[in-house]
């Protein structure tokens, strides 16, 4: 069962522009939802991160916004730069459950 | 203070061997998860653990796979009679405290192949 989903492979975008990546999740339960970046042959880093009882964080160049009523939140990177060229996912978590539930991942191109 | 290390990075057995994959998780943390990654998919958790105790492996495979973290020493991933399947990217991380809005810090990844 995909409790997380990202439903766009891939994005590319323009740098300078705005990137936005989307995610959507069926379990009201989540407590948290983070953001984690990927480049090949690395461990995840993490992102961002926002609370359910949020409906939008910001860290610099990062925004993450929740619709909890939509159960979907999206990633806002503005101006998006080249080096933020790596695969992002979303994760969703539990506190009640222990898991993390991860999407599968969008990869973002910036093009120079 | 070093990141998660795991070893080995890359990991070739044939089918049927035994596969042992190593995680030192971050200084002061007690919490280590596993989690697979098979090519163009997500990270699908395996196994969550504390020191000395599972705490939750539903995402373990029944058969074949097991995981420790013993008192001491490193969490050991290890796969029995490995298949092609079992092909993948495994990670692990580790926190400080159990799943919260905290973010866990994940290790290289061992790239494992099986022949």
């Amino acid at each position: 069962d995909q409790q997380v989903k990202q439903n766009s492979p891939s994005l590319s975008v323009q740098e300078g522009r705005i990137s936005i990546l989307n995610c959507d999740y069926t379990n009201s339960m989540f407590d948290y939802f983070l953001w984690y970046k990927k480049y090949p042959a690395e461990g995840p880093t993490f992102l961002i991160s926002i609370s359910s009882i949020k409906d939008k964080n910001e860290d610099g160049r990062f925004t993450v916004f929740l619709n909890k009523s939509a159960k979907h939140l999206s990633l806002h990177i503005v101006p998006s730069q080249p080096g933020d060229s790596a695969v992002y996912f979303c994760a969703a978590v539990n506190t009640g459950g222990f898991k993390t539930i991860f999407g599968a991942g969008t990869r973002l191109f910036v093009k120079a | 203070n070093a990141g998660v290390m795991q070893n080995p990075r890359h990991l070739v057995r044939r089918r049927g061997q035994e596969a042992r994959l190593r995680c030192s998780p971050m200084k002061g943390h007690s919490h280590v998860y596993w989690y697979r990654q098979l090519p163009e998919e997500g990270l699908k958790f395996m196994v969550y653990l504390q020191k000395e105790n599972i705490i939750d492996e539903s995402g373990m495979p029944k058969e074949r796979f097991s995981a420790e973290f013993p008192k001491e020493g490193p969490s050991i991933l290890r796969i029995q009679q490995v298949v092609r399947g079992d092909s993948a990217a495994y990670f692990c991380a580790s926190s400080p405290r159990s799943p919260s809005g905290d973010e866990q810090y994940f290790g290289p990844g061992t790239r494992l192949t099986v022949t």
